[in-house]
């Protein structure tokens, strides 16, 4: 079974607006940790964001935050006031219990248009 | 968080030759581990790094075609042995190391393949 589910393939924002980028997930351990990156068509890959499974507020960094639904095993990625330089895909990925390992999704791919 | 590099950031290679790709770290790090992206995918996990030991490979990966070298605890390499087109991909090495919330992984900014 997939563990990272990123069901939005392509999206397109308008510069200066919002875009929310889907991420659910699924495991059994209680203690896990959700990682956002960003790769621009250059390839490399940049960390933006963490949600850890035990905290309590959503997490924030800039113009990014992270709207954690725990019951929902969500945790989407919103970007405010999004600027051409956005434009990229972003991959949802997951740590679970004391493994260093990565499971990705397939990633989202962003447009922002002027 | 740490800084990595790595060489070569690109490369067009024939089919049936190897690749060596570095990786360096200007810290020590325990933990590093090698990914391919290929065209349009996502990253796969193909091994963990150790330091001083054989790498530890992921299902659907072999040594013998891609052969971790771990000398150090800053330095590593990938070879992709006896090449073919579906090789080509973004191969990029990762450390673990601090971060602002966690211990969190960090990306070089990977090596574009091309086999011809």
């Amino acid at each position: 079974a997939q563990k990272i589910t990123q069901t939005q393939p392509g999206m397109f924002v308008q510069e200066k607006e919002a875009v929310t980028l889907d991420c659910t997930y699924d495991t059994s351990d209680p203690s896990y940790g959700l990682f956002w990156y960003k790769q621009p068509s250059s390839g490399e890959m940049i960390f933006l964001i963490y949600q850890g499974s035990y905290d309590q507020q959503n997490a924030t960094e800039g113009r990014y935050s992270l709207n954690f639904q725990k019951a929902r095993k969500s945790a989407n990625l919103v970007i405010s006031a999004s600027q051409l330089g956005d434009s990229a895909m972003y991959f949802c990925a997951m740590r679970e219990g004391p493994d260093y390992k990565l499971s990705f999704g397939a990633g989202t791919t962003v447009t922002v248009r002027a | 968080s740490a800084v990595i590099s790595q060489k070569p950031s690109r490369d067009i290679c024939q089919r049936g030759t190897s690749l060596t790709i570095q990786c360096q770290v200007d810290s020590q790090v325990t933990m590093m581990f090698w990914y391919r992206q290929q065209p349009g995918q996502s990253l796969t996990l193909i091994a963990t790094a150790n330091q001083g030991s054989e790498a530890t490979y992921e299902s659907g990966f072999v040594i013998d075609k891609f052969p971790i070298s771990r000398p150090n605890l800053t330095f590593s390499t990938l070879t992709v042995s006896n090449m073919s087109p579906e090789d080509s991909s973004i191969y990029l090495c990762s450390v673990v190391s601090r971060g602002r919330w966690t211990d969190t992984q960090y990306f070089g900014p990977g090596t574009r393949l091309t086999v011809l």
